[in-house]
């Protein structure tokens, strides 16, 4: 069976500092993706990075990055340079490649950027 | 518009009634997901869709739930007999047959009297 686990219910980060947020999973499909989603007060589940499980690479978009460790099943999301703008709750997914992707989230982590 | 659009955004309806609500998919996306998210809660999944394969119903809570998706396009979630623990919003996603990111439209904000 698929799962998500995200252990951390809420973080706090310093305006322009880098923040963390846990993630792992587990699966037994050898092609998965992994994907985190920010989600801010408004409600919009707004897409933000990808990771396939053949990628040799970690996944890079502009401050967001995925530090993937596979043997740990572990998929964290890096934010560098906090910004206000920033404060949400953010789900780490998991897609397993059955034909197309069902997906699962995690619990979800609420991150407060402080001034 | 581009995006993925819900309709209604609210929807309030008395217990023992039932509800339709829409999904418009980006053009093109074969796959589309239902979900459903209480209040300060994660994501449920409820069902997929992948072109015309048959539907991953696997989440769908109990018999009174029920979607379509006609000509993998438009997707229709029914739930037939309200009941007040059916109060969440219901979120559409839907992503090209590819890496399985999904786009996810606006919600519909349900609540059962």
């Amino acid at each position: 069976a698929q799962k998500i686990t995200q252990t951390q219910p809420g973080m706090f980060v310093q305006e322009k500092e880098a923040v963390t947020l846990d993630c792992t999973y587990d699966t037994s499909d050898p092609s998965y993706g992994l994907f985190w989603y920010k989600q801010p007060s408004s409600g919009e589940m707004i897409f933000l990075i990808y990771q396939g499980s053949y990628d040799q690479q970690n996944a890079t978009e502009g401050r967001y990055s995925l530090n993937f460790q596979k043997a740990r099943k572990s998929a964290n999301l890096v934010i560098s340079a906090s910004q206000l703008g920033d404060s949400a709750m953010y789900f780490c997914a998991m897609g397993v490649n059955t034909g197309g992707f069902k997906t699962i989230f995690g619990a979800g982590t609420r991150l407060f950027v402080k001034a | 518009g581009a995006g993925v659009s819900q309709s209604p955004s609210n929807k309030v309806t008395e217990k023992g009634k039932d509800v339709e609500l829409r999904c418009d998919p980006i053009s093109g996306h074969t796959a589309l997901y239902w979900y459903r998210q209480s209040l300060g809660q994660g994501l449920e999944f409820l069902i997929y869709f992948q072109g015309n394969s048959a539907p991953d119903k696997s989440g769908l809570p109990s018999d009174r739930f029920s979607a379509e998706r006609t000509g993998g396009s438009v997707s229709t979630l029914t739930i037939q007999r309200t009941q007040q623990e059916d109060s969440a919003v219901y979120l559409c996603a839907t992503g090209a047959a590819g890496d399985g990111t999904q786009y996810f439209g606006p919600g519909t904000r349900l609540t059962v009297l």
